[in-house]
């Protein structure tokens, strides 16, 4: 029974497309968290979201719409894709949004944009 | 200023023999501290972690981390290296500085040779 599951495990598209990444999480987390993990690993974080309301966004270009529809649930779509925005993203929950506790993961989305 | 530095990105030991992953972060107040593991082509799963409670955390997989707040240092060890623990691992903070937010270190990967 998968914790935060995200939905495609692998995206492959053109230049210019628009694509959506799903994410849930069954662990009732009042957090969500959208991280990119670029091709020398290193993870930066993008976006946050606490019981649907955005309270992080990291400088990440305004191609990039995340979107909660409630609480166990954070989506991604990203319009025009370039080449640069291929990369592993990855989801993640947390249970406290106030404080800092750790985030469970995702299986990660490899997105490649040709 | 850099959150979170992890010293070496490669790290290579022999089975049964000790692991050590050297991590420093900068924080003004009491962190929140972990430490990750990515298999390849894997997602993140968390290790273990410090909140305030004991500076010796335990986690899983007989891996182990003390939190030296006048070094700043949260190294991670284990006695005996085993050929699974073949991955790359990552040293997480979280601080009040930081917002509602975990900053990723750039990543140690141990390599373990039989």
């Amino acid at each position: 029974d998968t914790a935060v599951s995200q939905t495609p495990k692998y995206l492959v598209t053109q230049m210019g497309n628009d694509k959506s990444i799903k994410c849930e999480q069954n662990l009732g987390h009042d957090t969500m968290y959208w991280y990119k993990q670029d091709s020398k690993k290193f993870l930066k974080i993008m976006f946050s979201y606490n019981n649907k309301e955005l309270i992080i966004n990291e400088t990440v270009p305004n191609r990039f719409s995340p979107k909660s529809p409630d609480k166990a649930h954070l989506n991604l779509h990203i319009n025009s894709l370039e080449l640069g925005d291929s990369a592993v993203y990855f989801c993640a929950s947390s249970p406290y949004g106030g404080q800092i506790t750790e985030a469970f993961f995702g299986q990660g989305t490899r997105l490649t944009v040709v | 200023a850099q959150s979170v530095t992890q010293l070496d990105s490669h790290v290579s030991v022999s089975e049964g023999t000790p692991v050590l992953l050297r991590c420093n972060y900068s924080s003004s107040y009491s962190p929140s501290l972990f430490w990750y593991v990515q298999h390849p082509n894997k997602g993140l799963q968390l290790l273990l972690k410090y909140t305030s409670a004991a500076t010796l955390v335990k986690g899983i997989n007989g891996f182990e981390a003390e939190f030296k707040k006048s070094e700043t240092s949260f190294h991670l060890t284990k006695p005996s290296a085993h050929m699974s623990d073949a991955a790359e691992y990552f040293c997480v903070v979280g601080a009040m500085e930081y917002g509602n937010k975990l900053v990723f270190g750039a990543g140690t990967i141990l390599r373990v040779k039989s």
